[in-house]
């Protein structure tokens, strides 16, 4: 049970170029998330997913987009990258229903993002 | 709409001394509150989590902390830290539902332990 996982660890972008950070997690959680970490301001949710097919934004949208074609996935897309997207991205899942672990989120390990 | 201050951005602490990180939160409902601690260059881990019944929860690590719903508060205390507690904690609060609702997280505090 590898829990949550992410690639890249880290990344380079020239201004303008795209890319898509993977996450997968294998909890079969309903609920995943995509957050930037910018130093002293916490966590700020980009998109959610609530299952499959189902997207929503968060906080902090614009500049990026995902898609939820599978339990499993939950990739988060930067089209035109800018330096203000320079952060730490993280993903995260959860789970609905009665269990002990319940809106509890289970973080992945990162994407460390630069653009210059 | 719910809110979580932590005051503290940074509180050092010697080592086997004790140590109390506040959490402040802002709901017009009831609430589920979330201890999280990130390690350098980690995600976030689960530390303790307030759902309901005893005001007192303990969770991994040594650490403790107590809901009061009257201060609004529900601040994280260890009576004796340790090196490998240096992190970064963060609060987050969220609403009791049958589906998602919306985690909002702390600004967090950085635990720095002093040999």
């Amino acid at each position: 049970n590898a829990g949550v996982t992410q690639t890249p660890k880290f990344r380079i972008l020239k201004i303008g170029q795209s890319m898509t950070l993977q996450c997968t997690q294998d909890m079969n959680h309903n609920y995943m998330y995509w957050y930037r970490q910018d130093p002293g301001m916490g966590l700020k949710l980009i998109y959610y997913s609530v299952g499959a097919g189902i997207t929503d934004k968060g906080e902090v949208p614009n500049g990026y987009n995902v898609s939820r074609s599978t339990t499993e996935d939950f990739p988060l897309r930067l089209e035109l990258a800018a330096p203000s997207q320079t952060s730490v991205y993280f993903c995260a899942s959860s789970t609905a229903g009665t269990s002990d672990s319940r809106d509890t989120q289970y973080f992945g390990p990162g994407t460390r993002l630069t653009v210059l | 709409a719910q809110s979580v201050t932590q005051l503290d951005s940074q509180v050092p602490v010697f080592e086997e001394a004790p140590v109390e990180l506040r959490c402040n939160y802002s709901s017009s409902v009831s609430v589920y509150l979330f201890w999280y601690v990130q390690y350098p260059n980690q995600g976030l881990q689960l530390l303790l989590k307030y759902l309901s019944g005893s005001t007192l929860v303990k969770g991994i690590n040594g650490f403790e902390a107590e809901f009061n719903k009257s201060q609004t508060s529900f601040h994280l205390r260890k009576p004796s830290v340790h090196i490998s507690d240096t992190a970064e904690y963060f609060c987050a609060v969220t609403h009791p539902s049958g589906g998602y609702q919306k985690v909002t997280f702390g600004t967090g505090t950085k635990l720095q332990v002093i040999p």
